[in-house]
């Protein structure tokens, strides 16, 4: 158990749905991370959060919509989603301010797309 | 080609066995981190190093700076070790390895 709550585990869509990834943590962390894990890739960052503030998209579709209400919490809304976004979303926090990262993950979201 | 790679890809053992992975990248880093994902998706930070050596009970990480490259070993390896052990490095954004699969064997 790290810390970090990922809701849902699982999760299957069709490509008009909405849905949205839920992240939270109560470790005292002010950045938050969205990673996204394909099968045989690498693990992709998509998003990072500092301080609630967006300091990273990286070039990642729009329709992916991340969300970060306060610095516990991190969503990722989800609208017109294609089969090749079926993956593990993976949520992550860190303390960023004293020159630390090391990050702690949640137990992802398994993402399918029908 | 990624900037950061892996290898072995794929590594079984025998309880009790040394295991060595190792990662080599190609960018600028201020850090190195080791991270352990289970069956599953659990993903767990086992390292951050930027020079030198850390360790963890059973686990050991080395980096050279000059030579772009790190080892985690595993002394003693047990079954519960048995996991997917993924690089990263942080520069001006994060790179990660595609991991090391180990399996040991009891």
């Amino acid at each position: 158990e790290t810390g970090v709550t990922q809701t849902p585990r699982h999760l299957v869509m069709g490509m008009t749905n909405k849905k949205s990834l839920k992240c939270e943590q109560h470790l005292g962390h002010n950045a938050m991370y969205w990673y996204k894990q394909s099968a045989k890739k690498p693990l992709e960052l998509m998003f990072v959060y500092n301080f609630k503030e967006q300091t990273e998209n990286n070039s990642v579709p729009s329709r992916f919509s991340p969300e970060c209400p306060n610095s516990s919490h991190l969503f990722l809304h989800l609208h017109t989603l294609q089969p090749e976004d079926s993956a593990l979303y993976l949520c992550a926090s860190s303390r960023q301010d004293r020159g630390q990262n090391i990050q702690y993950f949640g137990a992802g979201t398994r993402l399918s797309v029908l | 080609k990624n900037e950061v790679e892996q290898s072995p890809q794929n590594l079984t053992a025998q309880e009790g066995e040394f295991i060595t992975i190792n990662c080599s990248y190609s960018v600028g880093i201020s850090a190195l981190h080791w991270l352990q994902q289970h069956p599953g998706g659990g993903i767990v930070s086992l390292f951050m190093l930027s020079s030198g050596k850390k360790k963890h009970g059973r686990l050991i990480a080395t980096i050279n700076i000059q030579e772009k490259h790190s080892s985690l070993h595993i002394t003693a390896s047990h079954p519960r070790d048995s996991a997917v052990y993924i690089c990263a490095v942080t520069g001006n954004q994060f790179y990660f390895g595609t991991g090391t699969s180990l399996t040991v064997i009891p």
